[in-house]
Protein backbone atom coordinates (compact mmCIF):
# COMPACT_ATOMS: atom_id res chain seq x y z
CA UNK A 1 0.00 0.00 0.00
CA UNK A 2 0.64 3.86 -0.51
CA UNK A 3 2.93 4.86 2.21
CA UNK A 4 3.88 8.66 3.42
CA UNK A 5 7.82 9.56 2.95
CA UNK A 6 9.51 10.80 6.64
CA UNK A 7 12.57 12.41 7.61
CA UNK A 8 14.98 11.83 9.38
CA UNK A 9 14.52 8.09 9.28
CA UNK A 10 16.07 8.14 12.94
CA UNK A 11 17.20 11.12 15.21
CA UNK A 12 20.04 10.96 18.16
CA UNK A 13 19.87 14.14 20.16
CA UNK A 14 20.81 15.49 23.51
CA UNK A 15 17.85 15.81 26.45
CA UNK A 16 16.87 19.92 26.18
CA UNK A 17 17.21 20.33 22.08
CA UNK A 18 14.46 20.95 19.72
CA UNK A 19 13.41 18.24 17.26
CA UNK A 20 12.43 18.92 13.71
CA UNK A 21 10.74 15.85 11.27
CA UNK A 22 8.55 16.26 8.18
CA UNK A 23 6.40 14.14 6.04
CA UNK A 24 5.92 14.16 2.37
CA UNK A 25 3.50 12.81 0.20
CA UNK A 26 3.09 12.57 -3.63
CA UNK A 27 -0.92 12.58 -3.40
CA UNK A 28 -3.22 15.36 -1.25
CA UNK A 29 -4.26 14.69 1.86
CA UNK A 30 -7.35 16.28 3.82
CA UNK A 31 -5.98 15.97 7.20
CA UNK A 32 -2.43 14.96 8.67
CA UNK A 33 -2.53 13.61 11.99
CA UNK A 34 0.75 12.50 14.05
CA UNK A 35 1.01 9.77 16.21
CA UNK A 36 4.05 8.76 18.87
CA UNK A 37 4.61 4.87 19.34
CA UNK A 38 6.38 3.55 21.94
CA UNK A 39 8.01 -0.26 22.03
CA UNK A 40 5.09 -2.80 22.22
CA UNK A 41 2.41 0.04 22.10
CA UNK A 42 -0.47 1.67 19.82
CA UNK A 43 -0.36 4.78 18.55
CA UNK A 44 -1.40 7.50 20.59
CA UNK A 45 -2.25 10.89 18.60
CA UNK A 46 -0.10 13.72 19.59
CA UNK A 47 -1.61 16.52 17.17
CA UNK A 48 -4.60 16.35 14.80
CA UNK A 49 -4.62 18.98 11.29
CA UNK A 50 -7.63 19.76 9.41
CA UNK A 51 -6.69 22.53 7.09
CA UNK A 52 -3.79 23.66 4.56
CA UNK A 53 -1.77 25.70 6.23
CA UNK A 54 -3.08 24.96 9.58
CA UNK A 55 -0.52 25.39 12.53
CA UNK A 56 -1.23 23.83 15.88
CA UNK A 57 0.43 23.41 19.23
CA UNK A 58 -0.09 20.84 21.99
CA UNK A 59 2.57 21.60 24.97
CA UNK A 60 5.97 21.54 23.30
CA UNK A 61 4.62 20.04 20.21
CA UNK A 62 3.89 22.05 17.17
CA UNK A 63 2.68 20.51 13.94
CA UNK A 64 1.83 22.25 10.07
CA UNK A 65 -0.35 21.49 7.66
CA UNK A 66 1.75 22.14 4.31
CA UNK A 67 0.19 24.03 2.15
CA UNK A 68 0.32 21.98 -0.79
CA UNK A 69 -1.54 19.31 1.56
CA UNK A 70 1.21 17.14 0.52
CA UNK A 71 3.30 17.57 3.10
CA UNK A 72 3.13 18.22 7.06
CA UNK A 73 6.29 18.62 9.84
CA UNK A 74 6.41 18.34 14.10
CA UNK A 75 8.33 19.98 15.78
CA UNK A 76 9.14 19.27 19.05
CA UNK A 77 10.85 22.09 21.82
CA UNK A 78 13.06 21.45 24.48
CA UNK A 79 13.16 17.35 24.58
CA UNK A 80 12.82 15.60 27.45
CA UNK A 81 13.95 11.74 27.73
CA UNK A 82 10.22 10.63 27.46
CA UNK A 83 10.01 11.88 24.09
CA UNK A 84 11.96 8.75 23.23
CA UNK A 85 9.53 6.96 20.71
CA UNK A 86 8.39 6.43 17.10
CA UNK A 87 6.77 9.34 15.33
CA UNK A 88 4.71 8.70 12.73
CA UNK A 89 2.65 11.28 10.47
CA UNK A 90 -0.53 10.18 9.07
CA UNK A 91 -2.81 11.32 5.92
CA UNK A 92 -6.50 10.73 5.37
CA UNK A 93 -7.50 11.80 2.14
CA UNK A 94 -11.56 11.75 2.92
CA UNK A 95 -13.63 13.14 5.52
CA UNK A 96 -15.98 10.55 6.00
CA UNK A 97 -15.54 8.14 9.31
CA UNK A 98 -14.35 5.03 7.29
CA UNK A 99 -11.66 6.68 5.96
CA UNK A 100 -8.51 5.13 5.91
CA UNK A 101 -5.34 6.48 7.41
CA UNK A 102 -2.18 6.19 5.03
CA UNK A 103 1.16 6.28 7.87
CA UNK A 104 4.60 7.35 7.30
CA UNK A 105 7.66 5.02 7.32
CA UNK A 106 7.94 6.61 11.10
CA UNK A 107 11.09 8.71 12.60
CA UNK A 108 12.89 7.01 15.57
CA UNK A 109 13.69 9.80 18.43
CA UNK A 110 16.64 9.00 20.83
CA UNK A 111 17.32 11.26 23.86
CA UNK A 112 20.46 11.08 25.60
CA UNK A 113 20.97 13.05 28.51
CA UNK B 1 -11.31 10.01 21.43
CA UNK B 2 -12.69 6.24 22.22
CA UNK B 3 -11.36 4.29 24.60
CA UNK B 4 -10.07 0.63 22.91
CA UNK B 5 -9.12 -2.77 24.43
CA UNK B 6 -7.17 -5.01 22.76
CA UNK B 7 -6.65 -8.95 23.95
CA UNK B 8 -4.22 -10.77 23.73
CA UNK B 9 -1.16 -8.56 24.00
CA UNK B 10 1.13 -11.52 23.04
CA UNK B 11 0.56 -14.96 21.95
CA UNK B 12 2.73 -17.84 20.96
CA UNK B 13 1.32 -20.38 18.43
CA UNK B 14 2.50 -23.26 16.62
CA UNK B 15 2.46 -23.12 13.11
CA UNK B 16 -0.84 -24.50 11.45
CA UNK B 17 -3.03 -23.16 14.49
CA UNK B 18 -5.14 -20.75 14.75
CA UNK B 19 -5.35 -17.58 16.53
CA UNK B 20 -8.00 -14.69 17.59
CA UNK B 21 -7.52 -11.52 18.30
CA UNK B 22 -9.88 -9.32 19.69
CA UNK B 23 -10.75 -5.60 19.70
CA UNK B 24 -13.38 -3.78 21.93
CA UNK B 25 -14.49 -0.22 21.95
CA UNK B 26 -15.16 0.19 25.81
CA UNK B 27 -17.26 3.77 25.40
CA UNK B 28 -18.39 3.73 21.73
CA UNK B 29 -20.73 2.27 19.38
CA UNK B 30 -17.88 1.44 16.78
CA UNK B 31 -19.42 0.82 13.11
CA UNK B 32 -16.01 0.75 11.52
CA UNK B 33 -13.01 -0.28 12.81
CA UNK B 34 -9.62 -1.49 11.31
CA UNK B 35 -6.89 -3.53 11.72
CA UNK B 36 -3.50 -3.19 11.01
CA UNK B 37 -0.29 -5.41 10.95
CA UNK B 38 3.46 -3.83 11.77
CA UNK B 39 6.46 -5.84 11.15
CA UNK B 40 9.78 -4.73 13.46
CA UNK B 41 10.97 -1.83 12.83
CA UNK B 42 8.48 -0.70 10.23
CA UNK B 43 5.77 1.70 9.68
CA UNK B 44 1.40 0.28 10.23
CA UNK B 45 0.50 -1.42 7.07
CA UNK B 46 -3.81 -1.52 7.24
CA UNK B 47 -4.87 -4.74 6.68
CA UNK B 48 -8.37 -4.60 6.70
CA UNK B 49 -11.91 -2.22 7.61
CA UNK B 50 -13.91 -3.87 9.40
CA UNK B 51 -17.78 -2.94 9.28
CA UNK B 52 -20.21 -4.15 11.69
CA UNK B 53 -22.89 -6.65 10.15
CA UNK B 54 -21.40 -6.69 7.08
CA UNK B 55 -17.96 -7.97 5.03
CA UNK B 56 -15.01 -6.55 5.96
CA UNK B 57 -13.43 -4.76 3.37
CA UNK B 58 -9.19 -5.95 2.39
CA UNK B 59 -6.66 -4.42 0.99
CA UNK B 60 -4.73 -5.54 -1.85
CA UNK B 61 -2.89 -8.68 -1.29
CA UNK B 62 -4.11 -9.29 2.25
CA UNK B 63 -5.44 -12.80 2.18
CA UNK B 64 -9.30 -12.78 3.27
CA UNK B 65 -9.31 -16.44 3.71
CA UNK B 66 -6.27 -16.32 6.13
CA UNK B 67 -7.09 -13.31 7.81
CA UNK B 68 -10.87 -13.80 8.88
CA UNK B 69 -12.64 -10.48 10.49
CA UNK B 70 -15.81 -10.96 12.16
CA UNK B 71 -17.34 -7.65 13.40
CA UNK B 72 -20.44 -9.11 14.89
CA UNK B 73 -21.20 -6.28 17.51
CA UNK B 74 -20.85 -2.38 17.38
CA UNK B 75 -17.80 -3.08 20.77
CA UNK B 76 -16.03 -6.06 19.13
CA UNK B 77 -13.98 -6.97 15.89
CA UNK B 78 -12.30 -9.99 16.22
CA UNK B 79 -9.15 -10.88 13.64
CA UNK B 80 -7.90 -14.71 13.59
CA UNK B 81 -5.10 -15.90 11.58
CA UNK B 82 -5.81 -19.24 10.73
CA UNK B 83 -2.91 -21.61 9.87
CA UNK B 84 -0.75 -19.28 11.30
CA UNK B 85 3.08 -19.74 10.01
CA UNK B 86 5.82 -17.94 11.34
CA UNK B 87 6.26 -14.96 8.22
CA UNK B 88 3.12 -13.97 9.96
CA UNK B 89 4.63 -13.50 12.99
CA UNK B 90 3.81 -9.91 13.47
CA UNK B 91 2.38 -7.06 15.64
CA UNK B 92 -1.24 -7.03 15.24
CA UNK B 93 -3.25 -3.39 15.96
CA UNK B 94 -7.20 -2.21 15.76
CA UNK B 95 -8.08 1.18 15.86
CA UNK B 96 -11.80 2.89 16.53
CA UNK B 97 -12.99 5.36 14.42
CA UNK B 98 -15.01 7.84 16.56
CA UNK B 99 -16.04 10.87 14.47
CA UNK B 100 -15.00 12.20 11.49
CA UNK B 101 -11.14 12.80 12.56
CA UNK B 102 -10.97 10.59 15.70
CA UNK B 103 -8.76 7.31 15.51
CA UNK B 104 -8.17 5.07 18.48
CA UNK B 105 -5.67 2.57 18.40
CA UNK B 106 -5.61 -0.53 20.54
CA UNK B 107 -2.43 -1.37 22.59
CA UNK B 108 -1.52 -4.51 20.16
CA UNK B 109 -1.23 -7.80 20.12
CA UNK B 110 2.24 -9.34 19.55
CA UNK B 111 1.99 -12.54 17.95
CA UNK B 112 4.75 -15.40 17.52
CA UNK B 113 4.40 -18.29 15.40
CA UNK B 114 6.76 -21.06 16.17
Amino acid sequence: GQQLNQSPQSMFIQEGEDVSMNCTSSSIFNTWLWYKQDPGEGPVLLIALYKAGELTSNGRLTAQFGITRKDSFLNISASIPSDVGIYFCAGKINTGTASKLTFGTGTRLQVTL
Amino acid sequence: GAVVSQHPSWVICKSGTSVKIECRSLDFQATTMFWYRQFPKQSLMLMATSNEGSKATYEQGVEKDKFLINHASLTLSTLTVTSAHPEDSSFYICSVTRGPYGYTFGSGTRLTVV
